[in-house]
């Protein structure tokens, strides 16, 4: 089935560890998107591409950074995580500008 | 850069009335406005979507008006049911990056 899937669903790491957030879509959808969000708060972007080896950061100041190397594969990464970094992280694609966002199911993400 | 306000925050209305969100923005170029629901624990989802050529659109109970000129949209919830209890995001947009607005918490007692 066409989704979109997100990697792993929960993660505890520890202050200072490196990690990667993975998000890939079967849709082939072009343009894709990180938002950080506190549960039921508001949706922050952080990072989006328009399609392969395109990256644009978002309006929120984050420490991560994204690649797009194949059209279904957008990874988020922390080279060194800290406790600020505690939220979800979710993924989201979209076939072309404006039409409807696709999203997973999200990244629990713990920093202690 | 973008603008995007949602209002109310917080809105509790009986079970079987109606309810009202509305969102206003400010880049005059969007051309695309979507709603979507976040139920608790869930991934948010597309409820219903507008596009600029048309002032208004209807799915069973839910509705959305737009208002170009004013530069806002509002979702309309008609006989509200209990599984309605979520938080509803705007979208408006169109353009490269999307932007969410704050959300609104809307409970619907029984």
């Amino acid at each position: 089935e066409a989704d979109i899937y997100q990697t792993p669903r929960y993660l505890v790491i520890g202050t200072g560890k490196k990690i990667t957030l993975e998000c890939s879509q079967t849709m082939g959808h072009d343009k894709m998107y990180w938002y950080q969000q506190d549960p039921g708060m508001e949706l922050h972007l952080i990072h989006y591409s328009y399609g392969v080896n395109s990256t644009e950061k978002g309006d929120l100041s984050s420490e991560s950074t994204v690649s797009r190397i194949r059209t279904e594969h957008f990874p988020l990464t922390l080279e060194s995580a800290r406790p600020s970094h505690t939220s979800q992280y979710l993924c989201a694609s979209s076939e072309v500008r404006g039409s409807p966002l696709h999203f997973g199911n999200g990244t629990r993400l713990t920093v202690t | 850069g973008e603008n995007v306000e949602q209002h109310p925050s917080t809105l509790s209305v009986q079970e079987g009335d109606s309810a009202v969100i509305k969102c206003t923005y400010s880049d005059s170029a969007s051309n695309y406005f979507p709603w979507y629901k976040q139920e608790l624990g869930k991934r948010p989802q597309l409820i219903i979507d507008i596009r600029s050529n048309v002032g208004e659109k209807k799915d069973q109970r839910i509705a959305v008006t737009l208002n170009k000129t004013a530069k806002h949209f509002s979702l309309h919830i008609t006989e509200t049911q209990p599984e309605d209890s979520a938080v509803y995001f705007c979208a408006p947009g169109g353009g490269f990056k999307t932007i969410f607005g704050a959300g609104t918490r809307l409970f619907v007692k029984a």
